[in-house]
């Protein structure tokens, strides 16, 4: 079955740790994404690679930092400059163009 | 800078009434997505408007793009609990590059 694969499902950070939210896809789509969810609140962009080996900022970039080395890997790191870390993580995937993005089923990050 | 808006932002209503639910965005776009989101999950694709005039329907629910007035409506027909969920639209803020703006969404709740 093709999807997207988010791990851990939840997760804990202590004060000054970084700590990396991994996503894989096998869908073989070009484009992916990294969202953050706050309770009651719609998804915001951090981080976007319409590539391998390229990626943007996106809205709330700031303490985050991303990789993409494979086309079917965007792992996210959350560095302990985010000051506010707690949120609903999601990662999506694309094939780019004029079709909807394919969510993961989310990680669950908290302070310690 | 892109913005989109979404009203209401909480529905409650009865099985088997109609209703409304608006997507409005403050720059030109043609390209428009609705998801749902059910609590705890991940984001599901439920309709995806790429022109003007664009309508789409699946089961009780309804979706139409006019890209003149930077409107979307998801309309409601003969509610179920089923359909308990946050639905969110989302609009492609760069013309094709699939970065996209999420509303706030709306949580439906639909009473026996």
């Amino acid at each position: 079955d093709g999807g997207i694969t988010q791990s851990p499902k939840y997760l804990f950070r202590k004060e000054g740790q970084n700590v990396t939210l991994s996503c894989e896809q096998n869908l073989n789509h070009d484009a992916m994404y990294w969202y953050r969810q706050d309770p009651g609140q719609g998804l915001r962009l951090i981080y976007y690679s319409q590539i391998v080996n390229d990626f943007q900022k996106g809205d709330i970039a700031e303490g985050y930092s991303v990789s993409r080395e494979k086309k079917e890997s965007f792992p996210l790191t959350v560095t302990s400059a985010q000051k506010n870390p707690t949120a609903f993580y999601l990662c999506a995937s694309s094939v780019y163009r004029n079709q909807p993005q394919h969510f993961g089923d989310g990680t669950r990050l908290s302070i310690l | 800078e892109l913005k989109v808006e979404q009203n209401p932002l909480f529905l409650s209503m009865q099985e088997g009434k109609n209703y409304t639910i608006y997507c409005n965005y403050s720059t030109t776009s043609d390209r428009l997505y609705w998801y749902r989101q059910d609590p705890g999950k991940s984001l599901e694709s439920l309709f995806v408007l790429l022109s003007n005039g664009a309508v789409k329907q699946e089961g009780r629910l309804m979706a139409s793009l006019d890209t003149k007035a930077r409107l979307s409506t998801l309309h409601i027909t003969a509610a179920v609990h089923d359909l308990s969920a946050t639905y969110f639209c989302a609009v492609d803020s760069q013309g094709g590059s699939e970065k996209l703006v999420f509303g706030k969404g709306t949580k439906l709740t639909v009473n026996p």
